[in-house]
């Protein structure tokens, strides 16, 4: 049973565009959300995350939005470029117990030039 | 930076040989986690290790093994290997102790192990 629902499988976006990936989740003991960017043959590196009594997280162009009554939360890629093309991954942590993550379904995002 | 560091990058093993996994996490870090990831899969939670104690447990098959060594290195032993063990194994490094600050307990991934079982 997949804990974290990630949303779309795909993307394709063109340069300059807005990319927006969607994840929802219904443990309410999680209480961190990470995003993580992950290219072929890599490790998944983090992104940008956000604690649910914060509504929303920005850091250059990515922002979180987080919208705890309705357990979702989406990232947002304000002009996206070609190096943004990767696979994208939400997760969560429940709070106390041993900090591991849950991760969503993944997104392959792919930015056209 | 130091980073996770993962050994092998690559190993091809036939069906129901052994194979070993080698993870160092970032110094100073005594958290390990391991995650496995199937082909177009989402990374799965197997085992993790805070001060070389197992601290949880995950999908991790019974014919996997893992361990924390003195110098927080961690180590996972895969016996009677399978096809579907084929996969991209992640290890990630956190520290346990609380430190204030963003991003200091965040979880840090090493490059991954890709094992294929033929």
């Amino acid at each position: 049973q997949q804990q974290v629902k990630q949303s779309p499988q795909s993307l394709i976006v063109q340069k300059g565009g807005i990319s927006i990936i969607n994840c929802a989740y219904e443990n309410t003991a999680f209480d961190y959300f990470p995003w993580y960017q992950q290219f072929p043959g890599k490790g998944p590196a983090l992104l940008i995350a956000i604690r649910p009594d914060v509504s929303e997280k920005k850091e250059g162009r990515f922002t979180i939005s987080f919208n705890k009554s309705a357990k979702q939360f989406s990232l947002h890629i304000m002009d996206s470029q070609p190096g943004d093309s990767a696979t994208y991954f939400c997760a969560a942590r429940a709070k106390g117990a041993t900090n591991k993550l849950i991760f969503g379904t993944g997104t392959l995002l792919a930015v056209q030039p | 930076a130091a980073g996770v560091i993962q050994s092998p990058r690559h190993l091809i093993k036939e069906k129901r040989e052994t194979a070993t996994l080698k993870c160092y996490p970032i110094p100073r870090h005594d958290t390990v986690y391991w995650y496995q990831q199937g082909p177009g899969q989402d990374p799965q939670f197997l085992i993790s290790f805070y001060e070389k104690m197992q601290s949880d447990k995950g999908s991790i098959p019974d014919r996997f093994s893992a361990q924390q060594f003195s110098d927080y290195h961690s180590e996972l032993n895969m016996s009677s290997l399978e096809l579907g063990d084929s996969a991209l194994y992640f290890c990630a490094s956190r520290t346990g102790r609380f430190v204030r600050g963003s991003g200091a307990n965040v979880l840090t991934f090493g490059a991954g192990s890709r094992l294929t079982v033929l």
